[in-house]
């Protein structure tokens, strides 16, 4: 399958902790971007970290790229309840055909106790 | 800027009806539009990719005949669910990238919501 792997696929955590998502992929990228989604609402873009680039901070949000690893991880700081969603990893590379596109994680499901 | 609307929010039809979902950049020009599905609780997959006046390049497993798309404009793509079924119902996402190739970022629409019965 081209699609990423996130882990953990769940995380519960209280409020003021940090919650920790890793991504997988399987092929070279032009760079990786980490979206939230609300249940049942659409996409918010959070970041994009492109493949030279090794970490990257916006606000309470860290990114970590490996390429060597083909890895990436993203560190929320200080939590809120409102930080409560699904967050996605996309990858961004070229396929077959001249075909670039993006190809998404498996999502993990952060829950934060108030 | 970069907004992209989707049209309608929801929509609920019957079996063997056909269902069209607009996809519109508000305040720019885009060249590829991408369509996605998405079921409960499991990722996006990309249906399609669509330029501005040439077919769709539709991913594997995708039925061009069951899922029309139609980029006739900078600002406007359609997505045609012909003769839904209930296994069509999903969450359908549209997004908008400025150039033929994805550029840096895709801008989403904030996606249709289909239940067939």
């Amino acid at each position: 399958s081209q699609q990423g792997e996130e882990d953990p696929q769940a995380l519960s955590i209280q409020e003021g902790e940090n919650a920790t998502m890793n991504c997988s992929y399987k092929t070279s990228i032009n760079n990786l971007q980490w979206y939230r989604q609300n249940s049942g609402r659409g996409l918010v873009h959070l970041i994009l970290i492109r493949s030279n680039e090794r970490e990257k901070h916006s606000g309470r949000l860290r990114v970590t790229l490996d390429t060597s690893k083909k890895s990436s991880s993203l560190l929320i700081t200080a939590s809120r309840a409102a930080d409560t969603a699904s967050y996605f990893c996309a990858t961004d590379a070229w396929y077959a055909g001249n075909n670039r596109k993006l190809i998404w994680g498996l999502g993990t499901s952060l829950a934060v106790n108030p | 800027g970069a907004v992209v609307s989707q049209h309608p929010s929801w929509v609920i039809c019957k079996s063997g009806t056909s269902v069209k979902i607009e996809c519109r950049s508000l305040d720019f020009q885009a060249t590829t539009m991408f369509w996605y599905r998405q079921f409960p609780k499991q990722s996006l997959m990309l249906m399609a990719t669509s330029n501005e006046g040439s077919k769709a390049t539709y991913e594997q497993g995708v039925e061009k005949d069951k899922f029309l798309i139609n980029h006739a404009s900078l600002t406007l793509s359609t997505l045609t669910v012909t003769s839904a079924h209930p296994e069509d119902s999903s969450f359908y996402i549209c997004s908008a990238s400025l150039d033929r190739g994805l550029g840096d970022t895709q801008y989403f629409g904030p996606g249709t919501r289909l239940t067939v019965l």
